[in-house]
């Protein structure tokens, strides 16, 4: 079976700071990779999605960048973090088209996620 | 691109009462519509989801209607438990840029409690 993993659980950063958040998937291959940022009680900010290893597309310009090293990595960086960086952030994982039958492809499942706050 | 509408922000019902959150979509091609819930602290999980070829769907306590005409689905859930508190998201398809690339689009949630 598929597993998602977030990694750190909680973060603690000065503004200012530089940022590395990591996801990885098992059980898989090629999935497509989402960053979500989710503000206190708040709904769901799409911020970048991946569609493989190196294609990176970005929903929302801002100081946050993404990158796909390897098929099932995501990694969500930030050169310098601002207050407003502060949220819950989720990666999730759904399988490529033509990976599965087209009836799935769409289903995102999310991993554990990252509580961020800059200070 | 795709706007997904959810009604209401908020609900309160007594345990064992019904509790119906409604979604709206703007996208005709949009074809799949999955429901998360998202308990506090936790990750949002899908609990049901339905294609634009089916009307209803069920899942012991839990339905989601679908009218594609009117471009809106609906969660339904009877019998409703304590445990069914939670914040709940309704999504829709759309297409994202590159070739076999699809993205959610999400309302921004209901949060239901059920009182005891």
């Amino acid at each position: 079976s598929q597993t998602i993993h977030q990694w750190p659980a909680t973060l603690v950063q000065p503004v200012g700071s530089p940022l590395s958040l990591e996801c990885t998937v098992e059980g898989t291959s090629n999935p497509n990779l989402y960053w979500y940022r989710q503000a206190a009680g708040r709904g769901l900010q799409l911020l970048f999605y991946s569609v493989g290893i190196g294609q990176i597309s970005s929903e929302v310009p801002q100081n946050l960048s993404a990158s796909r090293p390897q098929d099932r990595q995501f990694i969500l960086s930030s050169k310098k973090l601002l207050l407003s960086d502060s949220g819950f952030y989720l990666c999730a994982w759904s399988p490529l088209r033509g990976q599965r039958s087209q009836q799935y492809q769409e289903t995102q499942y999310f991993g554990p996620g990252t509580r961020l706050l800059v200070l | 691109g795709e706007n997904v509408e959810q009604h209401p922000s908020t609900l309160s019902v007594q345990e064992g009462d019904s509790a119906v959150i409604k979604c709206t979509y703007s996208d005709s091609a949009s074809n799949y519509f999955p429901w998360y819930k998202q308990e506090l602290g936790k990750r949002p999980q899908l609990i049901i989801d339905i294609r634009s070829n089916v009307g209803e769907k069920k899942d012991q306590r839990i339905a989601v209607t679908l009218n594609k005409t009117a471009k809106h689905f609906s969660l339904h859930i009877t019998e409703t438990q304590p445990e069914d508190s939670a914040v709940y998201f309704c999504a829709a398809t759309s297409r994202g840029s590159g070739a076999g690339s699809y993205q959610l689009t999400f309302g921004k949630g209901t949060k239901l409690s059920v009182i005891p």
